[in-house]
């Protein structure tokens, strides 16, 4: 089946713009995950869905940020007045129901950001 | 606080010989997940290997193995008879095994092999 898909692929955005990111998990993946990757690093957990519900959104770095997955299965992040900082390759992955590290974590292409 | 180190910012083999990527890592749990992922420049992560802290054994897939090192908190990645394909970022990753959420990733280690 297919995987996980992350569009867009790349997105330039302004400084100050907003602008949302869409995550389509594996069909049937209760778990969904956002990271960010950023230029030289590994990636950095933002916020973990089981569900409709956001289980940890400890990574989210300010109030800026913001996820949703309001069916269970599309997710949206969502970054208002973005900042040059923003800029980083956003990654989202899946895993099937009960989340979890013993469960593997598939992961999507990403999105590029870059804020100019 | 749980951190992974990767010391080795670039690392580079010959076509068919065998490297080895160094990983530490700190945590206070005493179960835990260890993972290597590999990350190609279309940017997708790719699972490796896994390791669960409470066995023994090294984990193997194929070409890929494992010296999980508990005590010293090491957790090093042996690529044998190397590919050009192998080309790529490799990253470990910790995870614990009750926190259903996040992978914590070290800073990356860029495998070049050369024909």
């Amino acid at each position: 089946g297919a995987g996980v898909s992350q569009t867009p692929s790349n997105k330039v955005t302004e400084k100050g713009k907003y602008v949302e990111l869409r995550c389509d998990p594996i069909s049937g993946h209760t778990a969904l995950y956002w990271y960010r990757q950023s230029l030289g690093q590994g990636p950095e957990f933002l916020i973990y869905f089981q569900g409709t519900g956001a289980a940890d959104d400890s990574g989210l770095p300010n109030d800026r940020f913001f996820a949703v997955r309001p069916e269970g299965s599309v997710s949206t992040l969502k970054i208002q007045r973005t900042e040059r900082g923003d800029s980083a390759v956003y990654l989202c992955a899946s895993s099937s129901i009960g989340g979890g590290p013993q469960y593997e974590q598939y992961f999507g292409p990403g999105t590029r950001l870059t804020v100019t | 606080a749980q951190t992974v180190t990767q010391s080795q910012p670039e690392m580079s083999v010959q076509e068919a010989e065998t490297v080895t990527l160094s990983c530490t890592y700190d945590t206070s749990e005493s179960d835990y997940y260890l993972f290597w992922y590999k990350q190609p420049p279309s940017r997708q992560m790719i699972l490796v290997i896994r390791q669960e802290a409470y066995k023994q054994q090294n984990a193997t897939e194929n070409r890929f193995s494992v010296n999980f090192q508990k005590a010293a908190k090491s957790f090093s990645l042996k690529i044998s008879d190397s590919q050009l394909g192998d080309a790529a970022m490799y990253f470990c990753a910790l995870s614990p095994p009750y926190n259903t959420d996040k992978l914590i990733f070290g800073t990356g280690t860029r495998l070049q092999v050369f024909p």
